[in-house]
């Protein structure tokens, strides 16, 4: 079965510095990746997503995130992060039946 | 076009009690998903509707029952609320099928006393 793992809990970072979020995951095809954002109170937004083709892939709010399929990961970073990046993060990946798998979710703190 | 809505917003309930979550979508979506979320364990799908007329269990199904009543609305149905099902209840729909984006709708918040 298919698995998603966010290793980080918690990060913080300061207003203006790169953050870098990890996703690793588990499944024995070719996986649809995504990355959404819950800002607190909120649902949750998609950020973007993988499907095929380049390994790196643009997202809304200056997000990029980065396919290895070597190391099973699908990382999210950005170059400088705002006050307004402080949400909560999730990795998923897509399963049979158009179902997420989701991971536990990484908390961003955003220092000024 | 207000997306994927949610109704209530919040809930408190006594054991034993039953509720129904209402959720809809105005974006003629197919699929549509109830979630909880709970701290540090994402979000775990309870029940899922391929199609209209259609439902399956997802991860956590226990306690819950779903009805799909027409292409717009999916609601979730607690016969006899526990503790354990104090939770964040997430709705999504999903997209057209090459795109497989789930849209959100904006949760209920709901408490078991």
């Amino acid at each position: 079965a298919q698995s998603v793992t966010q290793p980080d809990i918690h990060i913080t970072v300061s207003e203006g510095a790169s953050l870098e979020l990890r996703c690793n995951y588990s499944y024995g095809a070719t996986p649809y990746l995504f990355w959404y954002v819950q800002s607190p109170g909120q649902g949750l937004q998609l950020l973007l997503k993988y499907f095929s083709g380049d390994t790196l892939v643009q997202g809304i709010k200056g997000f990029e995130a980065e396919f290895k399929r070597s190391q099973s990961s699908f990382n999210l970073r950005k170059p400088s992060v705002h006050w307004s990046d402080a949400a909560e993060y999730f990795c998923a990946v897509k399963a049979a039946g158009n179902k997420l798998t989701f991971g536990g979710g990484t908390r961003v703190l955003v220092k000024p | 076009n207000a997306g994927v809505t949610q109704t209530p917003k919040f809930q408190v309930l006594k054991t034993g009690q039953s509720m129904t979550l209402q959720c809809a979508q105005d974006m003629n979506h197919n699929s549509m998903y109830w979630y909880r979320q709970d701290p540090g364990m994402g979000l775990r799908l309870i029940y899922y509707s391929a199609s209209e007329g259609t439902t399956d269990k997802g991860e956590v199904p226990n306690g819950y029952n779903v009805s799909r009543l027409n292409k717009r609305e999916f609601s979730l149905r607690l016969e006899s609320a526990a503790p354990s099902q104090t939770s964040v209840y997430f709705c999504a729909s999903v997209g057209t099928s090459d795109s497989y984006e789930q849209y959100f709708g904006p949760g209920t918040r709901l408490t078991v006393t």
